[in-house]
């Protein structure tokens, strides 16, 4: 059985400052990687995924994530965050192609001026 | 753009009365999803769906819960009587038959019931 663990619940930051989210997954096979913000009253948007391939994978609005296989870990990071990037960011995971998606508690982030 | 659809944003029920949430996918997907969040919890999944059956379901899934495809276009959750413990935000998903497999979500419906 697979799990993620995002390891901050709620992280505020200051506008420009760099951000990082946590994520841990535990899996005995290999696994999808994927990071999904939710901005207020909206849905899931995806900002990045790993499949395979390069460690370090890069997304929309300068975020991008590196995947850790050794330390089993997808962290999310920003080198400056701005005042709409306040949203919650969720980490997910899954072990085959069309299966389903194993979500993390989410991780707010609160950018304050 | 393509995106995935649903209807309504927000529905308000009494507990034990039927309520349909409905999913428009990205037309040329053939995997279809369903996931709930409940207020201050993760999302969680409740079931696949591809060529016309179910593919897997979670343990939340049970006799309450039914999925349909009942046209080329629409993807359906019929929760057949509903609990309080069913108010969440309710999130269809979408994917490709070929890669990169990523799940497109639509922007919920919240279900309250009452």
């Amino acid at each position: 059985a697979q799990s993620v663990t995002q390891l901050d619940s709620q992280v505020p930051v200051f506008e420009e400052a760099p951000v990082e989210l946590r994520c841990n997954y535990s899996s005995s096979v290999s696994v999808y990687l994927f990071w999904y913000v939710q901005y207020p009253n909206q849905g899931l948007q995806l900002l990045l995924k790993y499949l395979s391939g390069s460690t370090l994978v890069k997304g929309i609005n300068g975020f991008e994530a590196e995947f850790n296989k050794s330390q089993t870990s997808f962290h999310l990071r920003k080198p400056s965050v701005h005042i709409s990037d306040t949203a919650e960011y969720f980490c997910a995971a899954k072990t085959d192609s069309w299966g389903k998606l194993q979500f993390g508690a989410g991780t707010q982030v609160v950018v304050t001026p | 753009e393509p995106e995935v659809t649903q209807t309504p944003s927000h529905q308000v029920t009494q507990m034990g009365q039927e309520v349909i949430l409905r999913c428009v996918p990205i037309s040329n997907h053939l995997y279809f999803y369903w996931y709930r969040q409940i207020l201050g919890q993760k999302v969680e999944f409740l079931v696949s769906f591809y060529n016309n059956e179910i593919s897997e379901k979670s343990e939340i899934f049970d006799d309450q819960f039914s999925v349909e495809r009942p046209d080329g276009s629409n993807f359906t959750l019929k929760i057949r009587s509903t609990k309080l413990e069913d108010s969440a935000m309710y999130f269809c998903a979408s994917s490709q038959e070929t890669g990169p497999y990523e799940q497109y979500f639509g922007p919920g419906t919240r279900l309250t019931v009452t």
